[in-house]
């Protein structure tokens, strides 16, 4: 496709459940980003993807965040055992290679009951 | 950690006025980024700057680049409707676009 895509828009799931977030990059982005905005806020940095590594997981909260990206392409952010506050706006980017500015989907808004 | 200080938080203003806005940090960044984000969409990056210093314009648009690498502003002339949204400024430590630190906003409202 021609920008970032991330599915679904929206995910609402129970408290205590497993949800997956799916973010396609523009085709030939090697370098892939996840950040969280919550309302009123700006996005917080989670992990960046090189490739099919993350270089760098400093951001994501705690071990019931994890991210994969097993062919370099597409990357799923997977969270378990959701709890209330996890509630927000998921953003996924990507850029050509890191150094250059990337660019963002529409997020997907996760609303935990 | 790391903080971005945006201000204002909010702007009204009318059609026609020019804006500016700006962002400070405790810490140098080597990279600032102004993003415009409208509602339900992702960020949409405006201007890019790599250089303390650095002026640079895009249209109606124009940014710089402090000297002391701590801080940047964002200046908009003419203000249009299309212009309403909230800016975000960001900053990265590393050159370019990776790991990003986002300042808390400012919402612009215009009036026709």
């Amino acid at each position: 496709g021609a920008g970032v895509s991330q599915t679904p828009s929206n995910k609402v799931t129970e408290k205590g459940k497993y949800v997956e977030l799916r973010c396609d990059p523009i085709s030939g982005h090697t370098a892939l980003y996840w950040y969280r905005q919550s309302l009123g806020q700006g996005p917080e940095f989670l992990i960046y993807f090189q490739g099919t590594g993350a270089a760098d997981d400093s951001g994501l909260p705690n071990d019931r965040f994890f991210a994969v990206r097993p062919e370099g392409s597409v990357s799923t952010l997977k969270i378990q055992r959701t709890e209330r506050g996890d509630s927000a706006v998921y953003l996924c980017a990507s850029s050509p290679e890191t150094g250059y500015e990337a660019f963002f989907g529409q997020g997907t808004r996760l609303t935990v009951v | 950690g790391q903080q971005l200080n945006q201000s204002p938080q909010s702007m009204f203003i009318q059609e026609g006025e020019d804006v500016s806005m700006n962002c400070t940090s405790s810490s140098i960044f080597n990279t600032w980024l102004w993003y415009k984000q409208d509602p339900g969409e992702g960020p949409v990056l405006l201007i890019a700057l790599y250089k303390a210093g650095e002026l640079t314009s895009n249209g109606r648009l124009t940014a710089q680049f402090g000297i002391t690498r701590k801080d940047s502003f964002l200046n908009i002339s003419a203000s249009i409707p299309s212009d309403v949204g909230i800016y975000f400024c960001a900053g990265s430590i590393i050159q370019g676009a990776q790991k990003l630190v986002f300042g808390q906003g400012t919402r612009l409202t215009i009036n026709p």
